[in-house]
């Protein structure tokens, strides 16, 4: 079984510029949640995504915007680039929010901003 | 103050050492409590779940402390193959958001 897909593996965006991640879940997961981790730091909850609908938010500004899909695949949109965006951006899927369900994480999308 | 505190290290110890990280929790709320490593520049892979009363696997120990809502993970007859990062993690509540420590690295020597 495929385990959680992340793309694009690198990307490489200017300041001012938006970027769309993706991430395709487990098969049979329904929440997708978000995390950035900056270089030398653990991860932070960005969003967490359950049956199409929001469940969490992490203390991140409004540039950063995520949606799932019927699918339960999900985007990550970031708008007007800083240059702290820079991270690796990593999706996690589990079967459904409860406390009892792991994370289960992708390779993650290593986004540079210049 | 940091919901979850880890010394960074890093750990620099001979293959064969014992060596054991501690990791606390400010949120006396959390519920679930896990061991994460991450390897360089891969994403973090859960290593174990941490129970109240204690739990092994292998060559891994970890112990949690309610009372003092400190988690710790001892590490036996450290390999080569142990150097990693390791994240200590907090969820709490009724969903699965995680609240990760820094991460301790640790290098094994030949």
């Amino acid at each position: 079984d495929a385990g959680v897909t992340q793309s694009p593996t690198h990307l490489i965006k200017t300041r001012g510029q938006h970027v769309t991640l993706r991430c395709s879940p487990i098969s049979g997961h329904k929440s997708v949640s978000w995390y950035q981790q900056v270089l030398g730091q653990g991860p932070q909850f960005i969003f967490q995504y359950y049956e199409k609908e929001e469940r969490g938010r992490g203390n991140f500004p409004d540039r950063f915007s995520a949606r799932q899909f019927p699918n339960y695949s999900s985007e990550l949109n970031v708008n007007a680039l800083l240059l702290g965006d820079s991270a690796l951006y990593l999706c996690a899927s589990s079967r459904t929010v409860s406390g009892a369900n792991v994370l289960t994480f992708g390779a993650g999308s290593r986004l540079t901003v210049l | 103050r940091k919901e979850v505190e880890q010394d960074p290290g890093p750990f620099n110890v001979p293959e064969g050492a014992t060596v054991a990280f501690n990791c606390t929790y400010s949120n006396s709320a959390s519920q679930s409590f896990f061991w994460y490593r991450q390897d360089c520049r891969k994403e973090p892979k859960l290593l174990m779940s941490v129970y109240s009363s204690g739990n092994e696997d292998g060559r891994f120990t970890a112990q949690l402390n309610r009372a003092s809502q400190y988690i710790s993970l001892l590490i036996r007859d450290s390999k080569l193959s142990d150097s990693a990062t390791y994240l200590c993690v907090v969820s709490g509540g009724a969903t699965n958001k995680l609240i990760f420590g820094t991460g301790t690295l640790l290098a094994v020597q030949p």
